[in-house]
């Protein structure tokens, strides 16, 4: 079976400081891995995602993430935070075994606050 | 908006009432997805559908619970004889059958139970 784990349901910066977010995972075979956010009272947002190929990925909002597989991680950064990245940030991962349907197992999320 | 749609965004029923939920994937998406969050938590898998076959249910969706995609189209969850623990945010994605991997999820319903 699958899983994430997220480090920090809370983490707090200031505007301008860097953003780390921890995912560590398990899969018993290579995984597709997600960070999607979420605002409040929304559906989930795609950041990023890897599948294949180059390690570090980029997505929207000047976030990126790297797959470390020998961590079995998949932190999110951003190099200067800004006020309008508060949300709730969730990791996941998707199932590709075999007859898969891709299904999303997800962390239990990180509320990312930015202060002024 | 060609996004996935769900309707409505918030419904508030009392314990032992039906509801029934709606999802419109994006046009063509051929995958079909829904899930539930619960307050403090990720998204939880309930059942996946490909074109119109339910392909795969979770065991949390319980005996109350029943989804139909009778077209390939639009979807329905139905919950019959809420309980206050059914309060929950429940979310629809799809996915288009290029980009298997790829989910796309609408704004979510959020049902409150009292």
């Amino acid at each position: 079976a699958q899983s994430v784990t997220q480090l920090g349901s809370h983490v707090s910066v200031s505007e301008g400081a860097l953003v780390l977010l921890r995912c560590n995972y398990s899969s018993s075979v290579p995984p597709y891995l997600f960070w999607y956010v979420q605002y409040p009272n929304q559906g989930l947002q795609l950041l990023l995602k890897y599948t294949t190929g180059a390690t570090l990925v980029k997505g929207i909002n000047g976030f990126e993430a790297e797959f470390k597989k020998s961590e079995t991680s998949f932190h999110l950064t951003k190099p200067s935070a800004h006020m309008s990245d508060a949300a709730e940030y969730f990791c996941a991962v998707s199932d590709l075994s075999g007859g898969s349907n891709y299904k999303l197992t997800f962390g239990k999320g990180t509320l990312l606050t930015v202060n002024p | 908006d060609t996004g996935v749609s769900q309707d409505p965004r918030h419904k508030i029923t009392k314990r032992g009432q039906n509801v029934t939920f709606r999802c419109d994937p994006i046009s063509e998406h051929n995958r079909l997805y829904w899930y539930r969050q619960t307050l403090g938590q990720g998204p939880e898998f309930l059942t996946y559908f490909q074109n119109e076959a339910q392909l795969e249910k979770s065991r949390l969706l319980s005996d109350r619970f029943s989804a139909e995609r009778p077209k390939g189209s639009f979807s329905t969850l139905e919950i019959q004889r809420t309980e206050q623990g059914d309060s929950a945010m429940y979310l629809c994605a799809s996915s288009p059958a290029g980009q298997r991997y790829e989910q796309y999820f609408g704004p979510g319903t959020r049902l409150t139970v009292t």
